[in-house]
């Protein structure tokens, strides 16, 4: 099982939706990053969390240290929206970086 | 303030090629340093890391190799590329202890 898993690995929905991603981990951590990679393949960071939620423009990241869950939501979808994000935990432990496996996400017009 | 540097964006090599990419990183000192790379359908993995100048650990055996010839310089080398080497490759740094990660744009490589 990995360390660090999301959910769903493709989400495909219609412009306007409420859209929801998941990510759960297995390891104690000090923070919890969001990331989006674009189809080019660039790298963008949304969000570092290591308790509660942030919010950013249409994006909203929230953490349950307890659970060892996170959730990325976005309002208002849009089909630039489109793109794989990603989930990575920095390990309390030795301090690497875990990272998920990515959520494609399609926003169709 | 802090940021990174990651270049090129794309790169298309023939099989049996060399391999430089670098990756600098300003407005701190002494970051830990990793390279991942993200083979095509597949999460980042975590190819190898440096704490330190000529501090070299590697996650993964394979044709790759890295050095760390400056505190906020690390280079990901080749000596002879593969077709299974193709994929995306990230850098990424970050400071001992803490919680923050900072991360390159990323390279595309496609070995042909």
């Amino acid at each position: 099982k990995n360390e660090v898993e999301q959910s769903p690995q493709n989400l495909t929905a219609q412009e306007g939706e409420f859209i929801t991603i998941n990510c759960s981990y297995s390891v104690g951590i000090s923070a919890l990053h969001w990331l989006q990679q674009h189809p080019g393949g660039g790298i963008v960071s949304l969000f570092m969390l290591s308790s509660g939620k942030k919010k950013h423009g249409r994006l909203i990241a929230t953490i349950n240290i307890q659970e060892k869950h996170s959730s990325l939501h976005i309002t208002a979808s849009h089909p630039r929206d489109s793109a794989v994000y990603i989930c990575a935990v920095r390990s309390r432990s030795n301090y690497q970086l875990i990272w998920g496996a990515g959520t494609k996400l399609i926003i169709k017009p | 303030s802090q940021t990174i540097h990651q270049w090129p964006a794309t790169l298309v090599q023939p099989v049996g090629s060399p391999l430089s990419l670098e990756c600098t990183v300003e407005g701190t000192s002494n970051p830990n340093l990793y390279w991942y790379r993200q083979a095509a359908g597949r999460g980042l993995q975590l190819l190898f890391y440096s704490v330190g100048i000529g501090q070299i650990s590697s996650e993964v055996p394979q044709n790759l190799s890295a050095s760390r010839p400056q505190d906020r310089q690390f280079i990901l080398s080749s000596k002879k590329l593969l077709l299974s080497d193709s994929g995306f490759y990230l850098c990424a740094w970050s400071v001992e202890g803490g919680t923050e990660a900072f991360f390159g744009q990323g390279t595309r490589l496609t070995v042909v």
